[in-house]
């Protein structure tokens, strides 16, 4: 039971290049977050999905776009990157549909972007 | 929409001691109260959480506080370790915003030997 798994653990990009995050849970979890975490502004809540079909923007959506393939993986798109979306990404699952529930997060992932 | 505001952003106490740190929200709507514990470099992972109907809960040296009335909520360790070192961030949820959970800014938690 591996829990929350996130790919890749670190990456670099130039502005303007795209890439995807890939998160997957085991838990047989509903619902799925994406947040990015920045020194001194705690975890801002990117985009989330309630069940699988469903997606919703959090705090600071702009930028990003997501993909619930399946029950198991939820995925962050960044189309063009930018020097301001330079953080740690981290996903995280919870067990019940639109419910209060303890959140299990992954990992995380670094980006640089130059 | 929900903020929450936590302080201090930095605590330093000596091993034993006890660390206070508090947390307000605005969403009078909001009923689930979680809190995380971060180490340097590794993942958020939940250490105690509050609802609403319940005013304060413990789990041996860590135990939280609520009080709805003021919308403000809080963690106290006792007997502090130097593992207790790390971040520690609290959260608000409520029904009507889908259970997002929002998270405030930080306490950096120093235990000195």
């Amino acid at each position: 039971n591996a829990g929350v798994t996130q790919t890749p653990k670190f990456q670099v990009l130039k502005t303007g290049q795209s890439m995807t995050l890939q998160c997957a849970q085991d838990m047989n979890h509903n619902s799925m977050y994406w947040y990015r975490q920045d020194p001194g502004m705690g975890l801002r809540l990117i985009y989330y999905s309630a069940s699988e079909g469903t997606t919703d923007k959090g705090e600071v959506p702009n930028g990003y776009n997501v993909s619930r393939l399946n029950k198991r993986e939820f995925s962050l798109r960044l189309e063009s990157a930018a020097p301001s979306q330079t953080s740690v990404y981290f996903c995280a699952s919870s067990g019940r549909t639109t419910s209060t529930d303890t959140q299990y997060f992954g990992p995380g992932t670094r980006l640089t972007v130059l | 929409g929900e903020n929450v505001e936590q302080h201090p952003s930095t605590l330093s106490v000596q091993e034993g001691d006890s660390a206070v740190i508090k947390c307000t929200y605005s969403d009078s709507a909001s009923n689930y109260f979680p809190w995380y514990k971060q180490e340097l470099g590794k993942r958020p992972q939940l250490i105690i959480d509050i609802r609403s109907n319940v005013g304060e809960k413990k789990d041996q040296r860590i135990a939280v506080t609520l009080n709805k009335t003021a919308k403000h909520f809080s963690l106290h360790i006792t007997e502090t370790q130097p593992e207790d070192s790390a971040v520690y961030f609290c959260a608000a949820s409520s029904y009507n915003q889908g259970g997002k959970l929002i998270f405030g800014q930080g306490t950096e938690l120093s235990v000195k030997p």
